[in-house]
């Protein structure tokens, strides 16, 4: 079965600063990964994907996310972030159609 | 596209009572919905598995007495919590799958439903 980790719980960055949100996963075949992003008492926002091709994949918002199969990895990006990136971000696997989730990081932006 | 919503958004009921949670693709036919349950600050767990017009697969753990979900068409899936109690207090939210294409190989979600039993 499909897991992911993601190591931080919470990170706090200054708005405009570059922020790196950590993703690894355990499947035996190539995955299915995604990145999300939850605001409080809200549903989750796609914030990029990555199926085949290109290992650096480009999202909405400034996001982008590289997948290393090396290193089981799927690190999200963002080279300057704003106040509205507060969240909470999921990292899952999609493997038979199903989807894990990891715990979520809880990124707090201060002026 | 790919637009899901969830209806209602949240929810208030007495313990005892059943509460019927709507799950819709507005754009597109879902072939597979998914049910998930979200505590307070923690990750989104995946309750059951349902198909149009065949019964939902359960996760590990999850009552199916419980949990009623219906799928009974390509764009509408159901969840009754039956006999509600506070330990059922959550937010749930669904996702849908499509049936090719596009939509084939990712979960779409809804907005979420805040449930409070009293």
């Amino acid at each position: 079965a499909q897991s992911v980790t993601q190591p931080d719980i919470h990170i706090t960055v200054s708005e405009g600063a570059s922020l790196e949100l950590r993703c690894n996963y355990s499947y035996g075949a190539t995955p299915y990964l995604f990145w999300y992003v939850q605001s409080p008492g809200q549903g989750l926002q796609l914030l990029l994907k990555y199926f085949s091709g290109d290992t650096l994949v480009q999202g909405i918002k400034g996001f982008e996310a590289e997948f290393k199969r090396s290193q089981s990895s799927f690190n999200l990006r963002k080279p300057s972030v704003h106040w509205s990136d507060a969240a909470e971000y999921f990292c899952a696997v999609g493997a038979d159609y199903k989807l894990s989730f990891g715990a979520g990081t809880t990124v707090t932006v201060r002026a | 596209g790919a637009v899901v919503s969830q209806h209602p958004s949240w929810v208030i009921c007495k313990s005892g009572t059943s509460v019927k949670i709507e799950c819709r693709s507005l754009d597109f036919q879902a072939t597979t919905m998914f049910w998930y349950r979200q505590f307070p600050k923690q990750s989104l767990m995946l309750m059951a598995t349902s198909n149009e017009g065949s019964k939902a697969t359960y996760e590990q753990g999850v009552e199916k007495d419980k949990f009623l979900i219906n799928h009974a068409s390509l764009t509408l899936s159901t969840l009754t919590v039956t006999s509600a109690h506070p330990e059922d207090s959550s937010f749930y939210i669904c996702s849908a799958r499509g049936l090719a294409g596009w939509s084939y190989n990712e979960q779409f979600f809804g907005p979420g439903t805040r449930l409070t039993v009293l």
